[in-house]
């Protein structure tokens, strides 16, 4: 089974921190993924990854980072937290292997809130 | 924006077939049809996925019409666990990024 592991349930942190988010899988996956989820909103894209040392924008970067320093790890940076940063944060991986039609495997999510 | 429709909401009793329906009128030759489920407090679990024709795995079973505009879940035998937002997902086979997920049918399965 896949696993893919973050490193809080909870976290609750003050406006103006620096906060970091882990995730990691275990299934040598390619693909990583940070979405955040909203009530009435889905799940957005924040940033993904398809290798090492690389990364891509998804659809509501601003106010976030990314790294990728090792294949099995992933993690999301927000560098001066905001309010409006409190919200479910999901990490998801994904093979490319058999041509791409591979499903992405989520954690269970941090749940963060910003004072 | 989701590319899918799936009513808000539906009831099952526990022990009976959950039939999930999902339209998805502007669907591609390319595009596979996922579906995931959130139960409450957890991320998003793969379900099942498929491009024309019927899947089925240990957990669900899925029917995809001959014009694949619109697909259908089936959980044969319901149980209290499955409760949850079952989400349908339209996608193309070649952009691993593309997980657009709509509001789902909030599935509910009684005593």
């Amino acid at each position: 089974d896949v696993k893919v592991t973050q490193s809080s349930r909870y976290l609750v942190k003050r406006t103006g921190e620096k906060v970091f988010l882990e995730c990691v899988q275990d299934m040598d996956h390619e693909n990583m993924f940070w979405y955040r989820q909203d009530p009435g909103l889905g799940l957005r894209l924040i940033y993904f990854s398809y290798d090492v040392k690389m990364k891509e924008k998804g659809d509501i970067p601003e106010g976030y980072s990314v790294s990728r320093e090792k294949k099995e790890r992933f993690s999301l940076i927000l560098e001066s937290a905001s309010t409006n940063q409190t919200s479910m944060y999901l990490c998801a991986s994904s093979s490319t292997r058999q041509g791409g039609n591979q499903p992405q495997h989520f954690g269970d999510g941090t749940r963060l809130s910003i004072l | 924006d989701a590319k899918t429709t799936q009513p808000p909401s539906m009831d099952c009793a526990e022990g009976r077939a959950a039939n999930l329906p999902c339209n998805h009128s502007t669907i591609s030759g390319n595009e596979y049809v996922y579906w995931y489920r959130q139960i409450h407090s957890q991320g998003p679990q793969y379900i099942i996925h498929g491009l024309k024709n019927n899947e089925t795995n240990e957990m669900a079973s899925l029917i995809i019409t001959e014009d694949r505009k619109s697909s259908t879940l089936i959980l044969p035998h319901a149980t209290l666990r499955d409760t949850a937002v079952y989400y349908c997902i339209v996608r193309p086979r070649y952009n691993n990024n593309d997980m657009r997920f709509g509001a789902g049918t909030r599935l509910t399965v009684k005593p």
